[in-house]
């Protein structure tokens, strides 16, 4: 298993502005994913974040609106950039532990992003 | 797209089983077949998966039908604090999730 940090939990955010959204895990994982989840609707994956290579991300999403850092096997950052009301949305992170060859995901509890 | 389709909503009695129904009638031989479920405000939590055999641990069991096109979830002693969004996705190991929108489980006192 794998316990999973998310900061900030929530934010109230201007249009306009942008938001990084940490994501710490408690041991060293391969792959890690964004989601988002919109108002009353089900995950969508926003991109895949693997060390040491660029983020792959999913059409409807582009690095510029959501560029992404991967910086080490426990640690990713997700920004949304250049926020409009239509950002307003839980974003996830979430991973795949390495070694357990069960491909299940573990997920954070996720930062809810307002945007006014 | 999601692969699978799953009754929007559901309701079970407290302490009864609650037997949730996923079709996946183009799962292919090497994909499987995951369930998740969300609890009001919380990240997906994974409960089981199964390739073709039956499969059971502390959470729930799986049954998957003889062609694969099917499976049901059963929660054997449904709880109040089991009241959630349940997905089931068909996934091969290495392939992104994909989440449709799921079954709401209101488990009823």
């Amino acid at each position: 298993s794998a316990v999973i940090s998310q900061k900030p939990s929530r934010d109230i955010c201007q249009r306009g502005t942008s938001l990084t959204i940490q994501c710490q895990v408690d041991s060293q994982v391969t792959m890690m994913f964004w989601y988002r989840q919109q108002p009353g609707q089900s995950l969508t994956l926003i991109a895949t974040a693997n060390q040491g290579s660029e983020a792959t991300y999913e059409s409807g999403f582009v690095i510029d609106k959501f560029p992404i850092s991967r910086p080490n096997l426990t640690f990713s950052t997700l920004t949304v950039s250049n926020m409009s009301p239509e950002d307003s949305s839980i974003y996830l992170c979430s991973v795949e532990t390495s070694g357990t060859n069960t491909g299940e995901l573990f997920f954070g509890e996720g930062s809810r992003l307002t945007v006014l | 797209d999601a692969k699978t389709t799953q009754p929007t909503s559901m309701d079970c009695a407290e302490g009864r089983a609650a037997n949730l129904p996923c079709n996946h009638s183009t799962i292919s031989g090497n994909e499987y077949v995951y369930w998740y479920r969300q609890i009001h405000s919380q990240g997906p939590q994974y409960i089981i998966h199964g390739l073709k055999n039956n499969e059971t641990n502390e959470m729930a069991s799986l049954i998957i039908t003889e062609d694969r096109k099917s499976s049901t979830l059963i929660l054997p002693h449904a709880t109040l604090r089991d009241t959630a969004v349940y997905y089931c996705i068909v996934n091969n190991y290495g392939q992104n999730f994909v989440f449709g929108p799921g079954t709401r489980l209101s488990v009823l006192p």
